[in-house]
């Protein structure tokens, strides 16, 4: 099993220019995440999908935009890159949001803006 | 709105011994999740273990359990036996069942350097 995977590993981008990141996993889950990871910051919630073609902010939106068209896929875009957004990108997934359920996460995708 | 806090920022252990890394979390909720996630440098997520508010228990997982203290809202991970694998950063993470929405709160992390 593929599990979560995200494309692309790495990318440097000049600011801006937008962007698109991949999420796709297999495990047939109703609930996606995509998390930003700062130094000294932890992981926060940019926006989340409760199902197919539904998404919902997080804690911090601003600067990007999702899609869920498809039940295994979460997009995240960027539409004019910031260097503010300089960041590893995470995206998660799992079955339903009210049980002690883990979300799983893909590798992760380091992001530059130059 | 709920947090969670990691206030160690960095640990060290020699190899063969125990560590306990701190969280504490703060909520008016009565009903939640607990979990620590492991990051190696490798960049995954791993969940470690985790906790459900209403299990006095504290859950463990081989070398790895929790001091789950619900009145004081503390929530530390020990590590027993510390092997070189186990340096990591490591998140503790909190889940409202309310909203339905399965996110998670994540502290700020704690690097655990091992030493042999």
């Amino acid at each position: 099993n593929a599990g979560v995977t995200q494309t692309p590993k790495f990318r440097v981008l000049k600011t801006g220019q937008s962007m698109t990141l991949l999420c796709a996993q297999d495990m047939n889950h109703e609930y996606m995440y995509w998390y930003r990871q700062d130094p000294g910051m932890g992981l926060r919630l940019i926006h989340y999908s409760v199902g197919e073609g539904t998404t919902a902010k997080g804690e911090v939106p601003d600067g990007y935009n999702v899609s869920r068209l498809k039940k295994q896929n979460f997009l995240l875009g960027l539409e004019s890159a910031a260097p503010s957004q300089t960041s590893v990108y995470f995206c998660a997934s799992t079955w339903g949001g009210a049980g002690n359920q883990p979300q799983h996460f893909g590798d992760g995708t380091r992001l530059s803006i130059l | 709105a709920q947090t969670v806090t990691q206030s160690q920022p960095e640990m060290s252990v020699q190899e063969a011994e125990t560590v306990t890394l701190s969280c504490t979390y703060d909520t008016s909720e009565s009903d939640y999740y607990l979990f620590w996630y492991k990051q190696p440098p490798s960049r995954q997520m791993i969940l470690v273990i985790r906790q459900e508010a209403y299990k006095q228990q504290n859950a463990t997982e081989n070398r790895f359990s929790v001091n789950f203290q619900k009145a004081a809202k503390s929530f530390s991970l020990k590590i027993s036996d510390s092997q070189l694998g186990d340096a990591a950063m490591y998140f503790c993470a909190y889940r409202s069942p309310g909203s339905n929405t399965g996110k998670l709160i994540f502290g700020q992390g704690t690097t655990l350097q091992v030493k042999p």
